[in-house]
């Protein structure tokens, strides 16, 4: 079972930030967050990872809280074709990735 | 750069027969994943490979169910006397690095083979 809670669906205006959040409360010490999109007919994407501190890289930025118990995934300025299933995910080894079911991220002109 | 290829695109079969599906990694890649995702729902790990590790096959559904890797190259899923519930999208990933979890152990998709079993 996934490791993390996603709310199962968010809007975003054309060209605001786009914050999406993730619980997981039951992280180990180890544990990486990394984040990955499904866009419609796709496969998924990779965004973005981090440990502990926060991340950006060309996409996005990644907020990871002091306890590590939450992060945040923020995209700046979002565009319609970032519309897509946004998922949060714990891995260690990365030997598999187990996906929750979400959140859907509708981005409106 | 190249990413990872899947092929068939698409497979349309009839119940019982054989299929494979074959996945390209990204060149130096030695970690591969497939995974399959049924009609609206969210992916499930099938098997993967590390190296000249043993593979994990804890994902694989049934013994119908097989798949392969050469080296650090070209892997195939074989899905024997195919059901209707087999019909998914199957995705092929790879990553650098096995390992560690820090950089190198994203994973990259392909596109996926839809296979319809009629």
């Amino acid at each position: 079972d996934a490791k993390t809670t996603q709310p199962p669906s968010m809007d975003c205006a054309e060209g605001r930030a786009a914050n999406l959040p993730c619980n997981h409360s039951t992280i180990s010490g180890n544990e990486y967050v990394y984040w990955y999109r499904q866009i419609h007919s796709q496969g998924p994407q990779y965004i973005i990872h981090g440990l502990k501190n926060n991340e950006t890289n060309e996409m996005a930025s990644l907020i990871i809280t002091e306890d590590r118990k939450s992060s945040t995934l923020i995209l700046p300025h979002a565009t319609l074709r970032d519309t897509a299933v946004y998922y949060c995910i714990l891995s260690y080894n990365t030997d598999k990735l187990i996906f929750g079911t979400g959140t859907r991220l509708q981005v409106f002109p | 750069g190249a990413g990872v290829s899947q092929s068939p695109s698409n497979k349309v079969t009839e119940k019982g027969k054989d299929v494979e599906l074959r996945c390209d990694p990204i060149s130096g890649h030695t970690a591969l994943y497939w995974y399959r995702q049924r009609l609206g729902q969210g992916l499930e790990f099938l098997i993967y490979f590390q190296g000249n590790s043993a593979p994990d096959k804890s994902g694989l559904p049934s013994d119908r169910f097989s798949a392969e890797r050469t080296g650090e190259s070209v892997s195939t899923l074989t899905i024997q006397r195919t059901q209707q519930e087999d019909s998914a999208v199957y995705l092929c990933a790879s990553s650098l690095v096995f390992g560690t979890g820090g950089s190198g152990n994203e994973q990259y998709f392909g596109p996926g083979t839809r296979l319809t079993v009629t």
